[in-house]
C-alpha cells in the first residue's frame, strides 16, 4: 500500500517570499508522483506531476517539484509567491500499474499574506 | 470540452434521508473515482468505476453506500439513511485511462450536509 506524508498542515508566508511545502511518500512498488492545487469551494487541479525521466518537474505558474528517490520525496517550492498562490495543495500518488486510485495526502494550507 | 460536472454543488439532508450525487465526467472519460474530503483531511478514495462496472470499492463503507455508472448517463453515489458523519465535500475525478500516469480531472465537487 502506498501513504503520502505532508509535514505542515498550514504554511503561511508573505508575498514575494520563497515557499516550500514538503511531501514524503511510502511504497513497495514504483510509483507515479503528483501535486494537486485546490482554490477557496473548488474541485481540484493538477499542478504538476512526475512520472520518469528529470527528477526537476515544473508547472506553468513557477512552481517546481523534485523527485529524491532516495529520501522518498517530492517537495514543492516557488521562489516568488503571489497573493493569488493561497490555496490548498495536495501531494498524491499512483501506482505504476493501472486500476489503481491516487493517493492523497492530508493537504497543506499555503496563506500568502501581502 | 465541459469538465468532469458534479450536481448538485450543495445537498442538505436530515437524518435519514437518502442523497445521490451525481457526476458526469469528461467527454471520452471511462474510468471515474469517487473520493470523500472531509474537513482537515485530504482526499480519501471511495471508488473506482468504469461503464457499468464497479472495479475497486476498497473505500466504500460497507453500508448505505452504493455507486454506479450506468451504460449511458452520469455516475451516481448513493448514501442511504445519511448521518452527521457523512457530512463531507464528495469529489468526482475522470480518467481517459486506468494507467498510473493519466491524469485524473476533478469536478468542483458536492458539499453534503447532514442535519
Amino acid at each position: 500500500a502506498q501513504s503520502v506524508t505532508q509535514l505542515d498542515s498550514q504554511v503561511p508566508v508573505f508575498e514575494e517570499a520563497p515557499v516550500e511545502l514538503r511531501c514524503n511518500y511510502s511504497s513497495s512498488v514504483s510509483v507515479y508522483l503528483f501535486w494537486y492545487v485546490q482554490y477557496p469551494n473548488q474541485g481540484l487541479q493538477l499542478l504538476l506531476k512526475y512520472l520518469s525521466g528529470s527528477t526537476l518537474v515544473e508547472s506553468i505558474n513557477g512552481f517546481e517539484a523534485e523527485f529524491n528517490k532516495s529520501q522518498t520525496s517530492f517537495h514543492l517550492r516557488k521562489p516568488s509567491v503571489h497573493i493569488s498562490d493561497t490555496a490548498e495543495y495536495f501531494c498524491a500518488v499512483s501506482r505504476f500499474s493501472g486500476n489503481t486510485p491516487l493517493v492523497f495526502g492530508k493537504g497543506t494550507r499555503l496563506s500568502v499574506i501581502a | 470540452n465541459a469538465g468532469v460536472m458534479q450536481n448538485p454543488r450543495h445537498l442538505v439532508r436530515r437524518r435519514g434521508q437518502e442523497a445521490r450525487l451525481r457526476c458526469s465526467p469528461m467527454k471520452g472519460h471511462s474510468h471515474v473515482y469517487w473520493y470523500r474530503q472531509l474537513p482537515e483531511e485530504g482526499l480519501k478514495f471511495m471508488v473506482y468505476l468504469q461503464k457499468e462496472n464497479i472495479i475497486d470499492e476498497s473505500g466504500m463503507p460497507k453500508e448505505r453506500f452504493s455507486a454506479e455508472f450506468p451504460k449511458e448517463g452520469p455516475s451516481i453515489l448513493r448514501i442511504q439513511q445519511v448521518v452527521r458523519g457523512d457530512s463531507a465535500a464528495y469529489f468526482c475525478a475522470s480518467s481517459p485511462s486506468s494507467r498510473g500516469e493519466a491524469e485524473a480531472f476533478f469536478g468542483q465537487g458536492t458539499r453534503l450536509t447532514v442535519v
